[in-house]
C-alpha cells in the first residue's frame, strides 16, 4: 500500500502569510494527488486534484504542485477562512485510497 | 440541490452492529463509484471503503474488512455501509463521499455531513 507523508503536522501563520505544506508518497505516484481542506465540525472539501488543478470555486491563492513522490500546497496570502486543517490524498492506484495524517493551519 | 445525507449513526455496544445510509440526490447517483470515510475524534481520515459502478465491484481497508459491507441501490439512490463486530476503535464520524474521474483522475469531490458512531458499553 502507498503511504503518505505530510509535513509539517501543524503550522501557525499570520493573515497575508505565504504558507506551503508538503507531502511525501512513499512510492512514485506521478501526479495523481488530491488536496483536501477541512474546518472544525465540518467535511472536508476538495481543493486541488491531478497535483495542480483548482476544484471548482477554489480561489486562486491556492496552488499545488509536484510529481512523482514529493508534491507541495501553497496558499498565497492567507486569508482568515484559510485557518483549517489540510489532507493529502493518493489517487494514483486501486485502493486503499491512502490520506496523509493531516496538517493543522493556525493563527499565530 | 447536489448532497449526499448520512443517517444511521448511534451508540452501540461492542461486538454489535449498525447500518449506515447515504442518501444522494442532484445528480445521477449510479453514474459515480462511492466511498466511505471516516474520521476518529482528534484524529485524521481514513478511507474506509468503495464501491464502483456497474458490477458493484466493492474494497474495503483492511481495519474492516471481514466485518464491514458496502452496498448500493442505484434505484433509491442509496449507499450503505453494514458495520457488524463493531469495536472501540471503530468510533468515529462516517462520511460519505462521491468519486468522480476526469480523464486518468479522480477525486472525492462531494462529501455528506457525517453520521457519528459510537462504540462504547
Amino acid at each position: 500500500d502507498i503511504q503518505m507523508t505530510q509535513s509539517p503536522s501543524s503550522l501557525s501563520a499570520s493573515v497575508g502569510d505565504r504558507v506551503t505544506i508538503t507531502c511525501r508518497a512513499s512510492q512514485s505516484i506521478s501526479n495523481y494527488l488530491n488536496w483536501y481542506q477541512q474546518k472544525p465540525g465540518k467535511a472536508p472539501k476538495l481543493l486541488i486534484y491531478s497535483a495542480s488543478s483548482l476544484h471548482s470555486g477554489v480561489p486562486s491563492r491556492f496552488s499545488g504542485s509536484g510529481s512523482g513522490t514529493d508534491f507541495t500546497l501553497t496558499i498565497r496570502s492567507l486569508q482568515p477562512e484559510d485557518f483549517a486543517t489540510y489532507y493529502c490524498q493518493q489517487g494514483y492506484s486501486s485502493p486503499p485510497y491512502t490520506f496523509g495524517q493531516g496538517t493543522k493551519l493556525e493563527i499565530k | 440541490e447536489v448532497q449526499l445525507v448520512e443517517s444511521g449513526g448511534g451508540l452501540v455496544k461492542p461486538g454489535g452492529s449498525l447500518r449506515l445510509s447515504c442518501a444522494a440526490s442532484g445528480f445521477t447517483f449510479g453514474d459515480f463509484s462511492m466511498n466511505w470515510v471516516r474520521q476518529a475524534p482528534g484524529k485524521g481520515l481514513e478511507w474506509v471503503s468503495s464501491i464502483t459502478t456497474g458490477r458493484s465491484h466493492t474494497f474495503y481497508a483492511d481495519s474492516v474488512k471481514g466485518r464491514f459491507t458496502i452496498s448500493r441501490d442505484n434505484a433509491e439512490n442509496s449507499l450503505y455501509l453494514q458495520m457488524n463486530s463493531l469495536r472501540a476503535e471503530d468510533t468515529a464520524v462516517y462520511y460519505c463521499t462521491r468519486q468522480t474521474k476526469l480523464s486518468l483522475y479522480w477525486y472525492f469531490d462531494l462529501w455528506g455531513r457525517g453520521t457519528l458512531v459510537t462504540v462504547s458499553s
